[in-house]
């Protein structure tokens, strides 16, 4: 199966909390991250966790991991018209020197 | 603040063309990829490179080659262009190999291949 799973697409009204989920295989993944794709241009870090955290909160932006079920979700608050974007999830392969595992990315559509 | 940047933004390619992209950072950083991205598929890493002079393999590799001649450029060439490499193509670089390390992308080239 794949490294790093994600729905493609979500739909959220304007106002309303956004929650994108993602599963993972890697258990010896150290870092985890969320990128953010804005149409036509390249990928953009929006935070990111290490394995040895629960959450982590940034403003809007809240970070989920369960490690056990290999579950990391990013919940974005009071979704704006600007958050339209696709979301990656992506995970480390420890060194890192081969790069991340990305999934292949969740296109958040907001309705007004 | 340039950070990296990729030329050219888009081409398109005859079956059996060759072309150059390049990618460059101004952040000193030692790690460099390239990567493609596919509709409905996430970041697939074609190359990397772990310091000026250094090139390694990713997950797809094959029809492309690369050279860091130096630290700041890392070159993706196609030698005999096929209409299965139509993509975009991002350039990523990191300071170094740490997992906690943050990965720059370039704004990415749309590549078309008739």
């Amino acid at each position: 199966g794949e490294d790093v799973e994600q729905s493609l697409f979500l739909s959220v009204r304007e106002g309303d909390s956004s929650v994108i989920n993602c599963t993972y295989t890697d258990s010896s993944s150290t870092y985890l991250y969320w990128y953010k794709q804005e149409p036509g241009a390249g990928l953009q870090l929006l935070t990111y966790i290490f394995s040895n955290m629960d959450m982590k909160q940034d403003q809007r932006l809240t970070v989920l991991l369960n490690k056990k079920d290999k579950h990391l979700s990013l919940r974005i608050a009071d979704t704006q018209t600007g958050d339209s974007a696709i979301y990656f999830c992506a995970e480390s392969k420890g060194g890192g020197a081969d790069g991340l595992t990305f999934g292949k990315g969740t296109h958040l559509i907001i309705q007004p | 603040n340039a950070g990296v940047t990729q030329t050219p933004k888009f081409r398109v390619l005859k079956t059996g063309q060759s072309m150059t992209l390049l990618c460059a950072q101004d952040m000193n950083h030692e790690y460099m990829y390239w990567y493609r991205q596919d509709p409905g598929m996430g970041l697939r890493l074609i190359h990397y490179s772990v310091g000026e002079g250094t090139t390694a393999k990713g997950e797809v590799p094959d029809g492309y080659n690369v050279s860091r001649l130096k630290k700041q450029n890392f070159l993706l060439g196609l030698e005999s262009a096929a209409p299965s490499q139509t993509s975009v193509y991002f350039c990523a670089s990191t300071e170094y190999g740490g997992a906690e390390t943050e990965a720059f992308f370039g704004q990415g080239t749309r590549l078309t291949v008739v």
